[in-house]
């Protein structure tokens, strides 16, 4: 495997279900990153993870659970979702965090199709 | 704050055209820029990037895009449009804040 994958690539969850996504990245990076691409709306950043801390949630509703358990594996625990939570989710990752905006190239996934009936 | 506005959400061009997609940007500090590409059915694939030096910056696939700082501009053009070209186009910012803030895309259809 190389680059960034993504499991499973598509879910249909009830809401009341209990599901996980998971990402890995073969590109020896330190950072990774959960985020939602609704239809008609720019992506929205939700997690970083930056050596296995996170450093951002952006005001995420705590029915989204992430999990860094090492630098190259992120998880994305869902409970309790909302039909609006149906979205192309997203991971990538990068080298470092710290590293300036210019040489911090973030690297995608190929994204999970979650649809919440 | 950083933004970035992406004009037009569609854009459709004839084979062998010019395609040029538009991106205007926001930010009290110099950027870093990027564009991104999205298939269908598929991640985000970096077409190029904007860090310092050579305002004219080329990427793959004969893209290419130039940082203009006086019209806070870095729009994506490619000389003749092929049919593989059709997707979605993001702009992408990184500057004050560290994280990458998104424009909102642009779907370009290549026609016949």
């Amino acid at each position: 495997e190389t680059g960034v994958t993504q499991t499973p690539r598509h879910l249909v969850m009830g809401m009341t279900n209990k599901k996980s996504l998971k990402c890995e990245q073969h590109l020896g990076h330190n950072a990774m990153y959960w985020y939602k691409q609704s239809a008609k709306k720019p992506l929205e950043l939700m997690f970083v993870y930056n050596f296995k801390e996170q450093t951002e949630n952006n005001s995420v509703p705590s029915r989204f659970s992430p999990e860094c358990p090492n630098s190259s594996h992120l998880f994305l625990h869902l409970h309790t979702l909302q039909p609006e939570d149906s979205a192309l989710y997203l991971c990538a990752s990068s080298q470092d965090v710290r590293l300036a905006g210019g040489q911090d190239t973030q690297y995608f996934g190929p994204g999970t199709r979650l649809t919440v009936l | 704050a950083q933004s970035v506005t992406q004009l037009g959400s569609h854009v459709s061009v004839s084979e062998g055209a010019l395609v040029l997609l538009r991106c205007n940007y926001s930010s009290s500090v110099p950027p870093y820029l990027f564009w991104y590409v999205q298939y269908p059915n598929q991640g985000l694939q970096l077409l190029l990037k904007y860090t310092t030096g050579a305002t004219l910056v080329k990427g793959i696939n004969g893209f290419e895009a130039e940082f203009k700082k006086s019209e806070t501009s870095f729009h994506l053009t490619k000389p003749s449009a092929h049919m593989s070209d059709a997707a979605e186009y993001f702009c992408a910012v990184s500057a004050s804040a560290r994280q990458l803030t998104f424009g909102s895309g642009t779907q370009l259809t290549v026609l016949p």
